[in-house]
């Protein structure tokens, strides 16, 4: 069965410190790996997603599919990414376009 | 360009009461997803629609029922609300429905059940 794991809640760092968001997902096919972020008041909105292999706002995530897993890492938190981060599951031809989301992780960026 | 819309924004029902949550998008978007959105749970797709007239469960469907209207329109019914549906719900549309591609958001219905 398809599922996508967030372990922490909550994730509080200091402005400037690096961050990195776990998730690990189950999945017997050939997955594609999104990050969705929700900022304070604003809509759910793509971060990234693994196929396109770019940076956004600073973050970047790799997937490793020996340790199905697919973190968001950034090197230099910075106040503004305080926000709650969703890493999403889908499938390939077939799938209907339905993602999986996991529970969710709230960074929170200290100053 | 509005993207996706949802009404209403805000809502209380009392339980048994039924209510419809409206849902439009202006991108021209095959499919479209009703997700409920709870603390420590994340997001879970109720009910999707992979073309117009078509409509399929998702994870958690029991107490809702969906419309496809047309391509543009998705509107989510609950017809005895209880307080388990208290919730954020949230619609999405996406370009294609066969591959998993960026889904766009709208800005959610905050619904409690009293």
């Amino acid at each position: 069965a398809q599922r996508v794991t967030q372990p922490e809640k909550l994730l509080s760092v200091f402005k400037g410190a690096p961050v990195e968001l776990k998730c690990n997902y189950s999945y017997s096919g050939s997955p594609e790996l999104f990050w969705y972020v929700q900022y304070s008041r604003q809509r759910l909105q793509l971060l990234l997603r693994h196929i396109s292999r770019e940076s956004i706002k600073g973050f970047t995530a790799d997937l490793n599919k020996g340790e199905t897993s697919f973190h968001l890492k950034k090197p230099f938190a910075q106040e503004e990414d305080s926000a709650m981060y969703y890493c999403a599951l889908g499938g390939p031809h077939g799938n209907t376009g339905k993602l999986i989301f996991g529970q969710g992780t709230t960074l929170q960026v200290k100053p | 360009n509005a993207g996706v819309t949802q009404t209403p924004k805000f809502q209380v029902l009392k339980t048994g009461q039924s209510m419809t949550l409206q849902c439009a998008q202006d991108m021209n978007h095959n499919s479209m997803y009703w997700y409920r959105q709870d603390p420590g749970m994340g997001l879970r797709l109720i009910y999707y629609s992979a073309s117009e007239g078509t409509t399929d469960k998702g994870e958690v469907p029991n107490g809702y029922n969906v419309s496809r209207l047309n391509k543009r329109e998705f509107s989510l019914r609950l017809e005895s609300a209880a307080p388990s549906q208290t919730s954020v719900y949230f619609c999405a549309s996406s370009e294609v429905s066969w591959a998993a591609y960026e889904q766009y958001f709208g800005p959610g219905t905050r619904l409690t059940v009293t």
